[in-house]
């Protein structure tokens, strides 16, 4: 099946750096790719939607000027988590979807920020 | 605002105990439904969804769904559950053909006492 691939898995900076994941389509291209958070023990909230060479659309009460996301060709989008601060420390998972139109999302391994 | 609720948030079951878990939606329109499974370590994965047609899908691993569109509901079950079920179950929706936005429900815990 179609593989997304993040990195890092884990990542711990100090409160005010920034951060950049890496959310990878492997065997497909994707124009479009999502970023979902998850606290724990709660569901997955999504973030943005990430589209290949233009802005990316973020949800009601997320921040665009610190979760900048870019999705540079069709099979890379980041995020980058900036300023971070210990709030910000969360599970971050991108997903991608499937080429066929059949709405089922391909998901990535999840990226772990821990802020300081 | 869509949302998903699933009504138990930690299952603990014996192998071959029969497994039935709640998922409702709140969107009167055009849903599509799933059910993601997520293994320890591993990623999330689909496990079944609704589009259309027979209300009764059934997915990977004996495991089905039932969707109600009366009850807007779309609950999990398998007959008769293993150890290498012990994961935690997502059922999402997309609404209103929005096309790919999941919205997730928090997620089930189940664990399967060999």
């Amino acid at each position: 099946g179609a593989v997304v691939s993040q990195h890092p898995s884990w990542v711990i900076c100090k409160s005010g750096t920034s951060v950049k994941i890496e959310c990878r389509s492997l065997d497909f291209q994707a124009t479009t790719m999502f970023w979902y958070r998850q606290f724990p023990k709660q569901s997955l909230m999504l973030m943005a939607t990430s589209n290949e060479g233009s802005k990316a659309t973020y949800e009601q009460g997320v921040e665009k000027d610190k979760f900048l996301i870019n999705h540079a060709s069709l099979t890379l989008s980041t995020l980058t988590v900036t300023s971070a601060h210990p709030e910000d420390s969360s599970f971050y998972i991108c997903s991608a979807p499937h080429s066929g139109g059949s709405g089922e999302l391909f998901f990535g391994e999840g990226s772990r920020l821990t802020v300081l | 605002a869509q949302s998903v609720s699933q009504h138990n948030h930690h299952v603990i079951l014996s192998e071959a105990a029969s497994l039935e878990l709640g998922c409702n939606y709140s969107y009167g329109g055009t849903v599509n439904l799933f059910w993601y499974v997520q293994y320890p370590g591993q990623h999330l994965q689909l496990l079944l969804k609704y589009f259309s047609g027979d209300p009764l899908v059934k997915g990977i691993k004996g495991f089905e769904a039932e969707f109600i569109k009366s009850k807007f509901s779309f609950n999990l079950r398998k007959p008769s559950v293993q150890w290498s079920d012990t994961a935690e179950y997502f059922c999402a929706v997309i609404a209103g053909g929005a096309t790919n936005k999941l919205i997730f429900g928090t997620g089930t815990l189940l664990a399967v006492q060999p």
